[in-house]
């Protein structure tokens, strides 16, 4: 039983393109999270969502769109891919106010 | 702002103890955390220490945080090939949404 899953695990797509991600966790935690990991495995946080609502939202190109339709989802769509946004994207849930529970990562390269 | 600063290698033999260092910045830290990614895998939570702890010791992982000095430490005792992974040090604020910050991670190297 994966506690937090992301698919695609790896996608790869021209410049241009809109694709999503999507995360789901079955652990019953109330607040959700997007992660961006670069090349240099730096992470920092892009959106954080409490039982759907928005809570956090970091300096992040309008690009990226995150969606909650309940509080067990949280996915990512990103319009107009662009080089730099080749990453590894992570989710992450948690109960209010304790760690992270990540899932495995979406690792997205832009050609 | 907040901030996160570890050393990004750190080489160790097997059998030895590794120790991470960290230091943070905000005084309102209520969590510190220490989270393990291995290659092509996820962060994985190792251990957290709350900030009115001063140490918690878990098999061979020793957590050491020292308030007044914002500094956090992670020794591994007896560190074998399967402890070879990107180490992160991350904290949260009493007063932010539940963001957690993390550092630039630590990459431990073991050498036979």
């Amino acid at each position: 039983d994966t506690a937090v899953s992301q698919t695609p695990k790896y996608l790869v797509t021209q410049m241009g393109n809109d694709k999503s991600i999507k995360c789901e966790q079955n652990l019953g935690h109330d607040t959700m999270y997007w992660y961006k990991q670069d090349s240099k495995k730096f992470l920092k946080i892009m959106f954080s969502y409490n039982n759907k609502e928005l809570i956090i939202n970091e300096t992040v190109p309008n690009r990226f769109s995150p969606k909650s339709p309940d509080k067990a989802h949280l996915n990512l769509h990103i319009n107009s891919l662009e080089l730099g946004d080749s990453a590894v994207y992570f989710c992450a849930s948690s109960p209010r106010g304790y760690g992270y529970t990540f899932g495995s990562g979406t690792r997205l390269t832009v050609v | 702002g907040e901030d996160v600063e570890q050393s990004l290698f750190l080489s160790v033999r097997e059998g030895d103890s590794s120790v991470i260092n960290c230091t943070y910045t905000d005084s309102s830290s209520t969590y510190l955390y220490w989270y393990k990614q291995e290659p092509g895998a996820g962060l994985q939570l190792l251990t957290y220490i709350f900030s009115n702890m001063d140490m918690k010791q878990d098999q061979r992982l020793t957590v050491l945080l020292n308030k007044k000095d914002k500094h956090l430490s992670l020794r591994i005792a007896d560190t074998q090939t399967g402890d070879s992974a990107i180490y992160f040090c991350a904290e949260k604020g009493m007063n932010r949404d539940d963001k957690i910050i993390f550092g630039k991670g630590t990459r431990l190297h073991i050498l036979p």
